[in-house]
């Protein structure tokens, strides 16, 4: 089983670009999430899905996009690149309920110069 | 508003001393509460969970947590650290009707003296 793949592992990009972090689970889980990770401030909760064609903000929505058109992949859109959103971001699946637990990706390390 | 918090940062033990990391949570209603653990440039790996039931809960790696209730804790145990577990560890609470979001705390970075 793969798990949870996230790609790509590291990208650079300049301010004002934008890309799209992907992220694909092979669990047949119904919630899958987006995090970014700082440091010193744990994980803070961008966007979730709750099964395909639904979607939902976290804490901290603004300079991203999400859609979720299947049940296997949530992609993470950055509109107009901004240094604040230099972080490792972290996608993660859920069977929800009291599955629990999340299952996370390796991770992307983004860097916006 | 939920919340949880690690008081401490950074942590470090002599190799083969025994370990508690402290996790305090703020949830309205019963939570349901998770370690990670994150070694360097790697993902989080689910430790273990509490839902209901033994407030007293087993993981991987020889971890065990206790779910105090009226000290609104959930404190991370190891009887022996070995130089592996060196690792940032994470507290988080969650909720099973709100998306099953978790809100994490800060970390704690383990270091492990030889």
């Amino acid at each position: 089983n793969a798990g949870v793949t996230q790609t790509p592992k590291f990208r650079i990009l300049k301010i004002g670009q934008s890309m799209t972090l992907q992220c694909a689970q092979d669990m047949n889980h119904n919630y899958m999430y987006w995090y970014r990770q700082d440091p010193g401030m744990g994980l803070k909760l961008i966007y979730y899905s709750v099964g395909a064609g639904i979607t939902d903000k976290g804490e901290v929505p603004n300079g991203y996009n999400v859609s979720r058109s299947t049940t296997e992949d949530f992609p993470l859109r950055l509109e107009l690149a901004a240094p604040s959103q230099t972080s490792v971001y972290f996608c993660a699946s859920s069977k929800g309920g009291q599955g629990g637990g999340y299952t996370f990706g390796s991770g992307t390390r983004l860097t916006v110069v | 508003a939920q919340s949880v918090t690690q008081p401490d940062i950074h942590i470090t033990v002599s190799e083969g001393a025994s370990l508690e990391l402290r996790c305090n949570y703020s949830y309205g209603a019963t939570p349901y509460l998770f370690w990670y653990v994150q070694s360097p440039g790697q993902g989080l790996q689910l430790l273990l969970k509490y839902f209901s039931g033994d407030t007293l809960v087993q993981g991987i790696k020889g971890f065990e947590a206790e779910f105090k209730r009226s000290q609104s804790s959930f404190n991370l145990r190891k009887p022996s650290v070995h130089w592996s577990d060196a690792a940032e560890y994470f507290c988080a609470v969650g909720t099973y009707n709100q998306g099953g979001k978790l809100i994490f705390g800060q970390g704690t970075e383990l270091s492990v003296k030889p």
